[in-house]
């Protein structure tokens, strides 16, 4: 039972046009959302969050949108670049949960083509 | 300023065989945790910690320990290494509940 998902497993974006990449979650109780993106051999690195109570978070060229009555949010990337090419996480995080637990979805593997 | 900190980076490991992965945080951070990731699947969570001497299992456990006697260190024990526990195992910290900072991976091949 995926509570978390990214539908589209690759993306191909031509340098300097948008990028996005869409994620769904089915759990309710979820309040708090997170990107992380991950080059090969590296660990996850934080990108951007967004709390249920917003729909809209920006951050210089990264901007995640939530619609909750739809379950999905999505992040922009505008304009692309080369090195954005990576694996996109997108994560949740319940209300309930007292260890900061996050779900992840499968990830999106963003190639920027120059 | 080292973040997070994951030894070994692969392991080769036996069906049966034994072995520790080692996580080490530097930025005194109180919660820490431990995830694995399968090709081509999101990080589950194995064992989380909210600090020294307090740890809780996540949503896949079974075939793994942990502990957690300092801030700094949060080891993960596998005591009966099985094919299905090959992975790439991420280590991760975080202050409360701010966003998580994770290390570099240990690839862990069980053959």
């Amino acid at each position: 039972d995926q509570q978390v998902k990214q539908n589209s497993p690759s993306l191909s974006v031509q340098e300097g046009r948008i990028s996005i990449l869409n994620c769904d979650y089915t759990n309710s109780m979820f309040d708090y959302f997170l990107w992380y993106k991950k080059y090969p051999a590296e660990g996850p690195t934080f990108l951007i969050s967004i709390s249920s109570i917003k729909d809209k978070n920006e951050d210089g060229r990264f901007t995640v949108f939530l619609n909750k009555s739809a379950k999905h949010l999505s992040l922009h990337i505008v304009p692309s670049q080369p090195g954005d090419s990576a694996v996109y996480f997108c994560a949740a995080r319940a209300n309930n949960n007292a260890g900061n637990m996050l779900t992840f979805g499968g990830g999106t593997r963003l190639m920027v083509k120059p | 300023n080292a973040g997070v900190t994951q030894t070994p980076k692969f392991r080769i490991l036996k069906i049966g065989q034994s072995m520790t992965l080692q996580c080490a945080q530097d930025m005194n951070h109180n919660y820490m945790y431990w995830y694995r990731q399968d090709p081509g699947m999101g990080l589950k969570l194995i064992y989380y910690s909210v600090g020294a001497g307090i740890t809780d299992k996540g949503e896949v456990p079974n075939g793994y320990n942990v502990s957690r006697s300092t801030t700094e260190d949060f080891p993960l024990r596998l005591e009966l290494a099985a094919p299905s526990q090959t992975s790439v195992y991420f280590c991760a910290s975080s202050y409360g509940k701010q966003e998580a900072f994770f290390g570099q991976g240990t690839r862990l091949t069980v053959v």
